[in-house]
């Protein structure tokens, strides 16, 4: 089946920590996204790449890196400079541009941070 | 400086009744408008989607208005069922990049 994972589905870890939650698509699609989502907050968008070996900045970077060595895998590093870490994560995917702009998303990651 | 404004935040409708989901957008480069239906504990999925060059798109139960004057497009539900409860967001992109979504509206259908 194709689409995409995200591992594990619930994450704990301790304060100070980094962590990095995966995500891997088998879509041959070739943008992918990181999202956070809080409780009445939305989508928001922490790292997108368009293209392998490259990344931009969402509008929630900070305390957040990305990796983007292969086309079909853009993990997602929780640092410990991340002041509030515990969130639902959501990683996407699409054909990129001169396509129709849908979005395939994982089943998400819960991280919880204590 | 958000640029789509989604409205309600919630909504409860009954069962057979129309949800009716808005949303405002100030970027005039966008040109793709999707609306993405989420239950709890899952990723989003695509539910419908339009481009400005239409007024409006139906499937099924679920329609969506645009107007294009005004940067504005709604969800309507029809004949709304309770497993039609779910989390609806909207979303506006460009050239098939990036998309700006709302805050989402939490809509509870009851029997």
């Amino acid at each position: 089946d194709g689409g995409i994972t995200q591992s594990p589905k619930y994450l704990f870890r301790k304060e100070g920590q980094n962590v990095t939650l995966s995500c891997e698509q088998n879509l041959n699609h070739d943008a992918m996204y990181w999202y956070r989502q809080d409780p009445g907050q939305g989508l928001r968008l922490i790292y997108y790449s368009q293209i392998v070996n490259d990344f931009q900045k969402g509008d929630i970077a900070e305390g957040y890196s990305v990796s983007r060595e292969k086309k079909e895998s853009f993990p997602l590093t929780v640092t410990s400079a991340q002041k509030n870490p515990t969130a639902f994560y959501l990683c996407a995917s699409s054909l990129g541009t001169d396509s129709s702009g849908e979005q395939y998303f994982g089943p998400g990651t819960r991280l919880t941070v204590t | 400086q958000q640029q789509v404004k989604q409205s309600p935040q919630s909504l409860i409708v009954q069962k057979g009744g129309i949800s009716i989901i808005n949303c405002a957008y100030e970027n005039t480069a966008f040109d793709y408008f999707p609306w993405y239906q989420q239950f709890p504990g899952k990723g989003p999925a695509l539910l419908i989607a339009i481009r400005p060059d239409v007024s409006e798109k139906k499937e099924g139960r679920f329609t969506i208005s645009f107007n294009k004057s005004a940067k504005q497009f709604s969800l309507h539900i029809m004949d709304s069922q309770p497993g039609d409860s779910a989390t609806y967001f909207c979303a506006a992109s460009k050239n098939a990049g990036k998309s700006t979504f709302g805050d989402g509206t939490t809509l509870t259908v009851k029997p």
